[in-house]
Formats: C-alpha cells, structure tokens, sequence
C-alpha cells in the first residue's frame, strides 16, 4: 500500500541554520508533491507545489526538491526564525486520483 | 477574506448521538473536501466533492455522510457517533482537483463519550 514518511521526531534548530525536513514515499508515483505548515489548532496551509518534472522549488527563504528515484522530498527553510516554528506536511498527488495523500507531519522547533 | 469557514469549532457528544459538521467558503471553489486528522496518522480524507452535485468517498467514509448543499457548502453528518470518531476534522476546497492548493478551514475539534 501507500506510504509516506515523514520525520515524527521533532527537528530542533537554532535561529539563523537552515532547516531541512524529509518526506518519503512508497508505492507510489506522485505527479506533483505539496507542502503545508500547520501552527497548534489551526488548518493547514500550503507553501509549496513541485511537479515530478522539477528538480527544485524556490519561494523566499523555502526550497524544495523532488528526487523521483529515490522517492523522496526535502524541505528546507534558510535563516530560520523562531516563527518558524511549526508542523510541516507533505502531501503528494497522482494525475489519476483526486486525492491527495498527507505524511503525518513533522514539527520544527526554531530556539532564538 | 472568511476563505473556508467551520462550525463547530468544539463539539462533545455522546456515543449514538448525531450532529452534522458544516462548511462554506467563499472563494467560487469547485472542488470541497473532508478530512479528519489523528495523532500520529496525519490527515485522511472522508469524502470529497469535485463538483456541485457530486460526491465520492475517500480513505475513510464508513460511519458518515456528506452533502454538497450548493457550490459553497459542503456539510457532514454522523449520524451516529462512536468515540474512534473523536478527532479533529478539517474542511478543505481548491480550484482544481488535479494540482490546486488546498485551502483549510480552522478545523471542528470533536469528541464522542
């Protein structure tokens, strides 16, 4: 079946590094793959679209990188700040399905 | 901008009981969504509507019901509440089913006794 891997430890980093979190999958073959924050007891909220025929994403302080072989996402936040500080999810989408499949998150720290 | 907006916030009810989840967004979205996210399981889609006038199930429809009521509401309903539907439910519509972002609500946190 599906799967998609996501840190459940939270990443705990100091203010100005560059954070990078981990999306991996398997059994699937995603056309595009997402990114979402979630802060505590809010919805998510997306930051990021890659298609499986892009490399790399930039938005602002954000990257992201897509490596269809190794079936595997990073995200990276450069200077992170301590509003940074949040749950990150991965979802990834298929061109055949309406459905997106969400990791279950994994939550970074930021320390000023 | 209200964007996707849920009531309930917070509900407690009682094993057996019924209650029916409402959202609305003002965006001219297609496309609405349910999910529902547990500890640990990330979220899991319900059902989905990728039209008005349509609905399909998701991962995990069995003990609840959706209704597309016109293109801006997307409500669901349980109709009789057992405490593994404690969770936090989120509801969620895009422009295009196929690579849109999806836009959350601010979630309906539920609990069944």
């Amino acid at each position: 079946s599906q799967k998609i891997e996501q840190n459940s430890e939270a990443l705990n980093i100091q203010e100005g590094k560059t954070a990078t979190l981990t999306c991996n999958y398997t059994n699937y073959s995603p056309a595009y793959l997402q990114w979402y924050r979630q802060d505590p007891g809010r919805g998510p909220v997306f930051l990021l679209l890659i298609r499986e025929n892009e490399k790399e994403k930039r938005k602002e302080r954000l990257k992201v990188t897509f490596d269809t072989t190794l079936k595997q996402s990073l995200f990276h936040i450069t200077a992170s700040q301590p509003a940074d500080s949040a749950t990150y999810l991965c979802a990834l989408g298929g061109d055949s399905s309406y459905k997106l499949i969400f990791g279950s998150g994994t939550r970074l720290l930021v320390r000023p | 901008n209200a964007g996707v907006t849920q009531t309930p916030k917070f509900q407690v009810l009682k094993t057996g009981q019924s209650m029916t989840l409402q959202c609305a967004q003002d965006m001219n979205h297609n496309s609405m969504y349910w999910y529902r996210q547990d500890p640990g399981m990330g979220l899991r889609l319900i059902y989905y509507s990728a039209s008005e006038g349509t609905t399909d199930k998701g991962e995990v429809p069995n003990g609840y019901n959706v209704s597309r009521l016109n293109k801006r509401e997307f409500s669901l309903r349980l109709e009789s509440a057992a405490p593994s539907q404690t969770s936090v439910y989120f509801c969620a519509s895009t422009t295009s089913v196929y690579t849109g972002e999806l836009f959350f609500g601010e979630g309906s946190r539920l609990t069944v006794l």
